[in-house]
């Protein structure tokens, strides 16, 4: 299996323009994570999915950023307007989910985000 | 907020010693720990876990060890190697959220050779 593949791997927009981040999770597996990554905050939980459907975005930071996941093999992350306060390193993970803790999170090579 | 606690601390250790990572965690609710290494410019790879009702649980050249008493958690790792250097993290979950992490900051592991 290829793992988590996100993309871009790097990304560098202007303030105030749109930025949409992609990842493909592991097959099979049936929850998405989405986290961000900064020296100051360490490594965030965004949001999460479970059979496509959000569970919980209580770590969205704020109404610029959205999530979707259309379908079990692709999710979307997008800021719009983008700020410099968002540049970061965003990391995709999936999951069979954790009932006897036994599979764990598998993250991709993340997206790093520069917002000028 | 309660959090799983490491301020990023630097280890440096020699090729072939033992290395042990600390993590404190502060929630008596937590029930599920894990940990992560992470290689620059790589996302986090799983490296081991451990449930609440284990104190200990032994992988390859890896050992992690519980103390729920005072809430401490412990990566060991034998006869360290250059490629073990990384940063190392400890996360959580509580309440019986499994699905939900919550990272410590980290620690860096310098091997030396």
């Amino acid at each position: 299996d290829a793992g988590v593949i996100q993309s871009p791997r790097h990304e560098v927009t202007e303030m105030g323009q749109e930025v949409t981040l992609r990842c493909k999770p592991i097959s099979g597996h049936d929850y998405l994570f989405w986290y961000r990554q900064t020296m100051m905050r360490g490594l965030e939980l965004l949001i999460y999915f479970n059979n496509n459907v959000p569970i919980d975005d209580s770590g969205m930071p704020e109404d610029r950023f959205s999530a979707k996941m259309p379908n079990a093999s692709f999710s979307t992350l997008k800021i719009q307007p983008s700020e410099p306060r968002d540049s970061a390193v965003y990391f995709c993970a999936s999951s069979h989910g954790i009932n006897s803790a036994t599979d764990t999170q598998y993250f991709g090579p993340g997206t790093r985000l520069t917002v000028l | 907020g309660e959090s799983v606690g490491l301020h990023l601390p630097t280890l440096s250790v020699q090729e072939g010693d033992n290395s042990i990572i600390n993590c404190a965690y502060s929630n008596s609710a937590s029930d599920y720990f894990i940990w992560y290494k992470q290689e620059s410019g790589k996302g986090p790879q799983f490296i081991i876990d451990i449930r609440s009702n284990m104190d200990k649980r032994q992988g390859q050249r890896v050992t992690v060890l519980l103390n729920k008493t005072v809430k401490h958690l412990s990566l060991q790792i034998a006869a360290t190697q250059p490629g073990d250097s990384a940063v190392y993290f400890c996360a959580e979950t509580r309440e019986g959220n499994f699905n939900k992490f919550y990272f410590g900051s980290g620690t860096k592991l310098n091997v030396k050779p």
